[in-house]
């Protein structure tokens, strides 16, 4: 059990810039979640998938966002046209059916 | 809306002493309850759980205790430790749904040595 691994740790990108996360969970979980947390507030969730379906999506996720999980395997979340509001720490989790989430480092998002 | 409280932003506790963070929700729905620990720089990681059907669970130092009544829920740290310093966030789910967590904003406990 290597736990989740997520990539980039940081990302800094101007105003406009489209960028890209990934999240490697733990390789026997089904299920892989995406929460945003920001300064002073807890996890807030964006999206959940079962194997390769995105069965849930949180009014957060605006059509700027786009989660992927190809294969039921990794997953990536991609932001468009970034903006300074996006900044944020994007935390991956994932879980086997209905244990606890395993919560990976996160990618802390620095938008200029 | 905020559907899980944490009202106190942060504690301080003497190491050795008792540690009781405190939670709220509001959704009646909930029924499964839990506590995640975070240090700086790394992601929540899970502490204790505890279903509906109970009203106490029990792991080591640590004790949540939950009131459906009031629909509130108490984490106890016995002994308090320095390593224990971190954040603590209480989380709730619907277990007949899709077991999504929603996460309070966190409490920062502090135990001085």
């Amino acid at each position: 059990d290597t736990g989740v691994s997520q990539d980039p740790r940081h990302k800094i990108t101007k105003r406009g810039q489209n960028v890209t996360f990934r999240c490697d969970p733990i390789s026997e979980h089904n299920r892989l979640y995406w929460y945003r947390q920001t300064l002073g507030q807890g996890p807030e969730f964006l999206t959940y998938f079962q194997n390769e379906a995105q069965l849930e999506k949180s009014r957060l996720l605006s059509d700027r966002f786009s989660a992927e999980r190809p294969k039921g395997s990794f997953s990536t979340l991609e932001i468009q046209r970034t903006e300074q509001g996006d900044s944020a720490m994007y935390l991956c989790a994932s879980s086997l059916a209905d244990s606890p989430l395993h919560f990976g480092n996160g990618t802390r998002l620095t938008v200029t | 809306d905020q559907q899980v409280k944490q009202n106190s932003p942060s504690l301080s506790v003497q190491e050795g002493r008792i540690s009781i963070l405190n939670c709220d929700y509001t959704n009646s729905m909930f029924d499964y309850f839990l506590w995640y620990k975070k240090y700086p720089a790394e992601g929540p990681t899970f502490l204790i759980s505890i279903s509906s059907i109970k009203d106490k669970n029990e792991d080591g130092r640590f004790t949540v205790f939950l009131n459906k009544s009031a629909k509130h829920l108490s984490l106890h740290i016995v002994p308090s430790q320095p390593g224990d310093s971190a954040v603590y966030f209480c989380a709730a789910s619907e277990s007949g749904g899709s077991y999504i967590p929603t996460f309070g904003r966190g409490t920062s406990l502090i135990v001085h040595p």
